[in-house]
Order: structure tokens, then C-alpha cells, then sequence
């Protein structure tokens, strides 16, 4: 079966500290890939999503993550992080062989505690 | 521009019982999916609603059904509730059923079986 692994449970950082968040998924085929985040109380929001074509995806506030078909990876990174972060990312797949995007298939989840 | 709104927030049943859910889905959406968040886990696919029919379904048993309604609302109906049924069901809207179509998520709604 398909799978999402995040490799950190929980994060800690302080404010302007570089960050990435694992993730890598079991499925060989043609994925689309997503980073989805979830602020404290708020629900889950699209942080962003890579289809096709340029393997370095940008998202919002300042997120991006990289495509690596060959690690099967989808890491998402921020330069410098900033307490407004906060929050638990979740990392997401699906592909064209199991239908509409509606079937999602999400990792557990990384917490992400950023220090003032 | 009203977001997916789901209800009840919070729900506590008992064991053996039964239990209806409702989603409203964004302003122009019309594709309802269902999620099953267990504590400490990323959210996990029930079933999606489209033209008021199932069109794919997750590893659940039958216990859990659904409908979709003429104005694409939803419900999630869960039969002879069991412990491990306790969770944050998450109800996220789409346009079209299509692959590349964003997912809104709604705050979900609590339940909690006793």
C-alpha cells in the first residue's frame, strides 16, 4: 500500500533558524505531492503543491519544497523561520491511477514549535 | 466567500450508537470528501461525494456512509459506533473532482465515543 513517512515528530526552532521537514513517499508511479499546514486552531490550509515540471516549488509564506523522483522525497524548507510558523505540517500524495485528488494519502504530521 | 463549515464541532456518543455529521462545502465547490484524523495521526481518506454519489472510498468498513445533497452539502453517517471510531472527522470541499484542484478543509468536528 501507499505511504507517507515524515521523518520528524516534533521540530524545535528558534526564530530565524533555517528549517526543513522531511518526507518521502512509497509509491513509484506519477504523484502529485503537497504541504498541507495547520496554525493552532485553524484548519488545514494548502501551504503548497508540486504537479509537473520544476522540481523547486514555491509556496506560500515563503515555503518551498524540492521534488527528488529518485529519492521518492518531497522535502519543504524555509530559510529562516519565524514564530508565526508554528503550527503541524503534514505532507501529502496522491496519483492520477487512483482517481481525483480527493484521495489523499498524508503522513502523521510535524510539529513545529518556533522560540521567539 | 463562506468556507467548508462543518457541524456539530463537538460530539460525545456512546457505544453502539449512531451518528450523522454535516458538511457544507465552499461557495462553488461541488466534490465533498471525508477524512478520519485519529489523535496523533495525519488525516486519513473515507469516501468523496460527487453528483450525489460515492465515487472512491478508503479502507472502511460499511458502518460508514454518506450522501450528497442537490446543493453538494454532506453528511458522514457512522453505524454501531465503536471506541476506536473517536477521532476528528474532517470534512474538505473541491471543484470538479479534478486531480489538480486544491482541497479546502473545514475545523472538523469532534467526536468522542464512550
Amino acid at each position: 500500500a501507499q505511504s507517507v513517512s515524515q521523518h520528524n515528530h516534533h521540530v524545535i526552532l528558534s526564530e530565524a533558524a533555517s528549517l526543513e521537514l522531511g518526507c518521502n513517499y512509497s509509491y513509484g508511479g506519477t504523484v502529485n505531492l503537497f504541504w498541507y499546514v495547520q496554525y493552532p486552531g485553524q484548519h488545514l490550509q494548502l501551504l503548497l503543491k508540486y504537479f509537473s515540471g520544476d522540481p523547486l516549488v514555491k509556496g506560500i509564506k515563503g515555503f518551498e519544497a524540492e521534488f527528488i523522483k529518485s529519492k521518492f522525497s518531497f522535502n519543504l524548507r524555509k530559510p529562516s523561520v519565524q514564530w508565526s510558523d508554528t503550527a503541524e505540517y503534514f505532507c501529502a500524495v496522491n496519483s492520477l491511477s487512483w482517481g481525483s485528488q480527493g484521495n489523499l494519502i498524508f503522513g502523521k504530521g510535524t510539529k513545529l514549535s518556533v522560540k521567539p | 466567500d463562506a468556507g467548508v463549515t462543518q457541524s456539530p464541532t463537538h460530539l460525545i456518543k456512546t457505544r453502539g450508537q449512531q451518528v450523522t455529521l454535516r458538511c457544507s462545502p465552499k461557495s462553488g465547490h461541488d466534490t465533498v470528501s471525508w477524512y478520519q484524523q485519529a489523535l496523533g495521526q495525519g488525516p486519513q481518506f473515507i469516501f468523496q461525494y460527487y453528483e450525489e454519489e460515492e465515487r472512491q472510498r478508503g479502507n472502511f468498513p460499511d458502518r460508514f456512509s454518506g450522501h450528497q445533497f442537490p446543493n453538494y452539502s454532506s453528511e458522514l453517517n457512522v453505524n454501531a459506533l465503536l471506541l476506536g471510531d473517536s477521532a476528528l472527522y474532517l470534512c474538505a470541499s473541491s471543484l470538479d473532482r479534478g486531480a489538480h484542484s486544491p482541497l479546502h478543509f473545514g475545523n472538523g468536528t469532534r467526536l468522542t465515543v464512550t
